[in-house]
């Protein structure tokens, strides 16, 4: 098992640039999230998705997009880079919506310049 | 409102000492599980323990304690004999009846040789 991956593990943007976040696992998973993590904060909540085909807001969802096209695939994606955006981005997925452990991903480091 | 408070930023001891990190939180839900998770300087989010409400027997895994006390709402984690390896960012997290994981901002440990 892989376990969660994402892809990449750094990336700088500029001002209005658009890309896409990678999250995969392996592990059959049906909850997956996204969040991000900010200097003297915890993570927040932008998505999260209970199964294939279905996504829903967390705390901090403006300028984010998702899907969820399969058990195994998250993708994030940014629709017009801010530099507010520049942030550590976290995948984590669990077994189910009931079950507690998160299991993360390295994490993808943003610079929107 | 769901919340988790760390109120110590950052604390600093000597190796072998012990070390405690302060967690507080606040929900309305009568059920709901705690956790505490790791963030090494690799930046990877590595878990360590969850507690469900119901369970307020205290925990000890090796040099690692937890004292759960639901009449003062805390969840207190202590290193036992602290070594230069457990220094990181330790993070107390809440899940709510949304099965939402809320953070607290996090405690950064130095452990100085």
């Amino acid at each position: 098992n892989a376990g969660v991956t994402q892809t990449p593990k750094f990336q700088v943007l500029k001002t209005g640039q658009s890309m896409t976040l990678q999250c995969a696992q392996d592990m059959n998973h049906e909850y997956m999230s996204w969040y991000r993590q900010d200097p003297g904060m915890g993570l927040r909540l932008i998505h999260y998705s209970v199964g294939a085909g279905i996504t829903d807001q967390g705390e901090v969802p403006n300028g984010y997009n998702v899907s969820r096209s399969t058990t195994e695939d998250f993708p994030l994606r940014l629709l017009s880079a801010a530099p507010s955006q520049t942030s550590v981005y976290f995948c984590a997925s669990t077994p189910s919506i009931g079950t507690d452990t998160q299991y993360f991903g390295p994490g993808t480091r943003l610079t929107v310049l | 409102a769901q919340k988790v408070t760390q109120a110590q930023t950052e604390i600093s001891v000597v190796e072998k000492e012990d070390v405690t990190l302060d967690c507080v939180y606040e929900t309305r839900d009568t059920t709901y599980y705690l956790f505490w998770y790791k963030q090494p300087p690799s930046g990877e989010l590595v878990f360590l323990i969850r507690r469900n409400s119901f369970d307020e027997q205290n925990e000890i895994s090796g040099r690692y304690s937890w004292n759960f006390q639901k009449s003062t709402s805390s969840f207190n984690f202590t290193i036992t004999a602290s070594q230069v390896v457990d220094s990181a960012v330790y993070f107390c997290a809440l899940r709510d009846s949304n099965y939402q994981l809320i953070w607290g901002a996090g405690t950064k440990l130095i452990i100085k040789p």
